[in-house]
C-alpha cells in the first residue's frame, strides 16, 4: 500500500527566501507525481506534474524534482512571496490506481 | 479547459437532514469522477470512484447508504450526505478524470459541509 509522507508539515520563511519542500513515498513503482497548492477552504490547484520517466519538472519560480528509486520528490520555490502562503500537497499515483495524498506542509511566507 | 465546478461551495445543515452536492465538468466529458473528504489539517482522503451510468466504488470504510452518490450523464456526478450528523462535517471534492487514465484528474474547488 502507497504512503506518502511530506516535510515539513509547517514552514515559515521570510520573503524572499528560496525554499524546499519534500515528499517521501514507499513504493516506487509509480506512474506520475503531482504537486498542488491549496488555499484556506479551497479546492485544489495543480503546480506541476512530473511523469514517471521525467525527473524534474519547472514552471515559472517552482521547480519539482522525482527520484522513484530513493522515493522522494522536492518542491523548490525561488524567491518566495507572501502570495505563495498555503499548504502544498504532494500526490502519488500508481498504475491503475488513484492518487494517494501526502498530508501537506503550510507554508507562510511573511513580509 | 478543463474546469470542474462544485455546488453549493458551503452549507450548513441541522444534524439528520440530507444534503446533495453537485459536482460538474464544464468543457469536458468525465467517463470518472472521484469524491474525497478532507478533515481540517489532514490530507485529501478518497471516498468513492463513480463511473457514468454505473455503481459507484467505496473505499473500504465509507458507508454507500450513508454517502449516496450518482452519475448520472458525463458531466454531472452528485454526492449526497443521508442524514447528516456533525461528525460528517468537512470539506468535500470532487474530482473529474478526461479518459480512462485516473491520474489526469481535475479538482472542482470543494464544498465546506458544516452539520449542527
Amino acid at each position: 500500500k502507497q504512503e506518502v509522507t511530506q516535510i515539513p508539515a509547517a514552514l515559515s520563511v521570510p520573503e524572499g527566501e528560496n525554499l524546499v519542500l519534500n515528499c517521501s513515498f514507499t513504493d516506487s513503482a509509480i506512474y506520475n507525481l503531482q504537486w498542488f497548492r491549496q488555499d484556506p477552504g479551497k479546492g485544489l490547484t495543480s503546480l506541476l506534474l512530473i511523469q514517471s520517466s521525467q525527473r524534474e519538472q519547472t514552471s515559472g519560480r517552482l521547480n519539482a524534482s522525482l527520484d522513484k528509486s530513493s522515493g522522494r520528490s522536492t518542491l523548490y520555490i525561488a524567491a518566495s512571496q507572501p502570495g505563495d502562503s498555503a499548504t502544498y500537497l504532494c500526490a502519488v499515483g500508481n498504475y491503475g490506481q488513484n492518487f494517494v495524498f501526502g498530508p501537506g506542509t503550510r507554508l507562510s511566507v511573511l513580509p | 479547459g478543463a474546469v470542474v465546478s462544485q455546488h453549493p461551495s458551503r452549507v450548513i445543515c441541522k444534524s439528520g437532514t440530507s444534503v446533495k452536492i453537485e459536482c460538474r465538468s464544464l468543457d469536458f466529458q468525465a467517463t470518472t469522477m472521484f469524491w474525497y473528504r478532507q478533515f481540517p489539517k489532514q490530507s485529501l482522503m478518497l471516498m468513492a470512484t463513480s463511473n457514468e451510468g454505473s455503481k459507484a466504488t467505496y473505499e473500504q470504510g465509507v458507508e454507500k447508504d450513508k454517502f449516496l452518490i450518482n452519475h448520472a450523464s458525463l458531466t454531472l456526478s452528485t454526492l449526497t450526505v443521508t442524514s447528516a450528523h456533525p461528525e460528517d462535517s468537512s470539506f468535500y471534492i470532487c474530482s473529474a478524470a478526461t479518459g480512462q487514465s485516473y491520474n489526469e484528474q481535475f479538482f472542482g474547488p470543494g464544498t465546506r459541509l458544516t452539520v449542527l
